[in-house]
């Protein structure tokens, strides 16, 4: 089975722009978590889509949000991006029945 | 407000020798716990976890303890290899629905294993 992908896996914006990053799971995975890794903070929960819904939401401003697609596929979006949302950005899917997630190698992104 | 604590942000041990990661979770609604290797430039990678109606599980060279009462997981890796040498994730989370889809993750701990 092919693992979790994610596109692009670099990427360089500028203050104030936004971005899109694509996530598909492994194939009958139904849910998609999203995840930051940034070097103080570590891993943190952006939020679970499952069957096209945002079931779960961490505690990030509204400029983040997603979208999940009838084939499961997820979209993240971070619209005026500031300085500290460089980071690793992190797609993870599961069955959704709280089994383990499996991680996809990332999207690092750079705000300059 | 830190739910899950690695407090020990790296670990050096030799090879062939013991390696015991450590980890602390405050929430009690934690009921069930993984382990994730995680390398540069790499997504984390699942290692093995524990539902908490267990206080062992085994796969291979990794054990993971759990002690409810104390809130307390561990991560043995016997006997420790080279190619161990990564950030060894703790995570927790709330199985049955709801809020609990999300994985709450410790900052890491930095393992090498020398040769």
């Amino acid at each position: 089975k092919a693992g979790v992908t994610q596109t692009p896996r670099y990427l360089i914006k500028t203050r104030g722009q936004q971005v899109t990053l694509s996530c598909s799971p492994i194939s009958g995975h139904r849910s998609v978590s999203w995840y930051q890794q940034t070097p103080g903070q570590g891993l943190q929960f952006l939020f679970e889509y499952f069957s096209e819904t945002q079931r779960n939401k961490g505690n990030f401003p509204g400029r983040f949000s997603g979208r999940q697609f009838s084939n499961s596929r997820s979209e993240m979006n971070v619209s005026t991006l500031e300085l500290g949302d460089s980071a690793l950005y992190l797609c993870a899917s599961s069955l959704g029945d709280g089994n383990e997630q499996f991680f996809g190698p990332g999207t690092r992104l750079t705000v300059l | 407000d830190q739910q899950v604590k690695q407090n020990s942000p790296s670990l050096s041990v030799q090879e062939g020798r013991i390696s015991i990661l450590n980890c602390d979770y405050t929430n009690s609604m934690f009921d069930y716990f993984l382990w994730y290797k995680k390398y540069p430039a790499e997504g984390p990678t699942f290692l093995i976890s524990i539902s908490s109606i267990k206080d062992k599980n085994e796969d291979g060279r990794f054990t993971v303890f759990l002690n409810k009462s104390a809130k307390h997981l561990s991560l043995h890796i016997v006997p420790s290899q080279p190619g161990d040498s990564a950030v060894y994730f703790c995570a927790a989370s709330g199985v049955g629905g709801g809020s609990n889809y999300k994985l709450t993750f410790g900052k890491g701990t930095l393992l090498t294993v020398n040769p």
